[in-house]
């Protein structure tokens, strides 16, 4: 399966500012997704990345707040903005080919001050 | 969103002893998942489940997909002190809009007195 690097692994941020989370593949595949995992939640999607397109929120998340690039087969960011304690998260990449089931990387840990 | 429901939310077993927790849904999914996520990791796929009535094992984890493709269910036998985490389930769908999305359930958290 794809090896899916994530950087940073972890950030402390203060509140306001914007952080920009990497996810690179070792692979090119049609699919990239961003997820969300608060404290000791589960994981919900936040969106599809798309390859040359405008990536698909779901619903409760938009753009303004999550924007995501998506330049080519095996990169894309995920963009946290204007950051409150409340988006204190584990924000993680996974990627898919539509032949396999997804593969995760080991996440981005973010703590908002 | 839309969540699975998984059960149990935390299990506490001793060593070497036989772990079972299900995941139910109110609508159909065409693919059952099951992942392990270790702290400070990103979840890793343990079972994939493509086909209604399915039983798939690996090593000692075994899982179904339910008839009736709402459903599924993950065995550990033998427990190990490694098995310690969280397991997830998740639901996907075939085809069509929210074709390749993912639903997950809420997690069982497995803690294991050696």
């Amino acid at each position: 399966s794809a090896v899916i690097s994530q950087k940073p692994s972890r950030d402390i941020c203060q509140r306001g500012t914007s952080l920009t989370i990497q996810c690179q593949v070792d692979s090119q595949v049609t699919m990239m997704f961003w997820y969300r995992q608060q404290p000791g939640q589960s994981l919900t999607l936040i969106a599809t990345a798309n390859q040359g397109s405008e990536a698909t929120y779901e619903s409760g998340f938009v753009i303004d707040k999550f924007p995501i690039s998506r330049p080519n087969l095996t990169f894309s960011t995920l963009t946290v903005s204007n950051m409150s304690p409340e988006d204190s998260s584990i924000y993680l990449c996974s990627v898919g080919t539509g032949r396999e089931p997804q593969h995760f990387g080991d996440g981005t840990r973010l703590s908002i001050l | 969103g839309q969540q699975l429901n998984q059960s149990p939310q935390s299990m506490f077993i001793q060593e070497g002893e036989d772990v079972s927790m299900n995941c139910t849904s109110s609508s159909i999914f065409n693919t059952w998942l099951w992942y392990k996520q270790d702290p400070g990791e990103g979840p890793v796929l343990l079972i994939a489940l493509y086909k209604a009535g399915e039983l798939t094992s690996n090593g000692r984890l075994t899982a179904q997909f339910g008839i009736t493709r709402k459903d599924s269910f993950l065995n550990i036998s033998a427990s190990i002190p490694s098995d310690v985490g969280i397991y997830f389930c998740a639901g996907q769908r075939a085809g069509g809009e929210g074709a390749q999305k993912l639903v997950f359930g809420q997690g069982t958290r497995l803690t294991i007195n050696p």
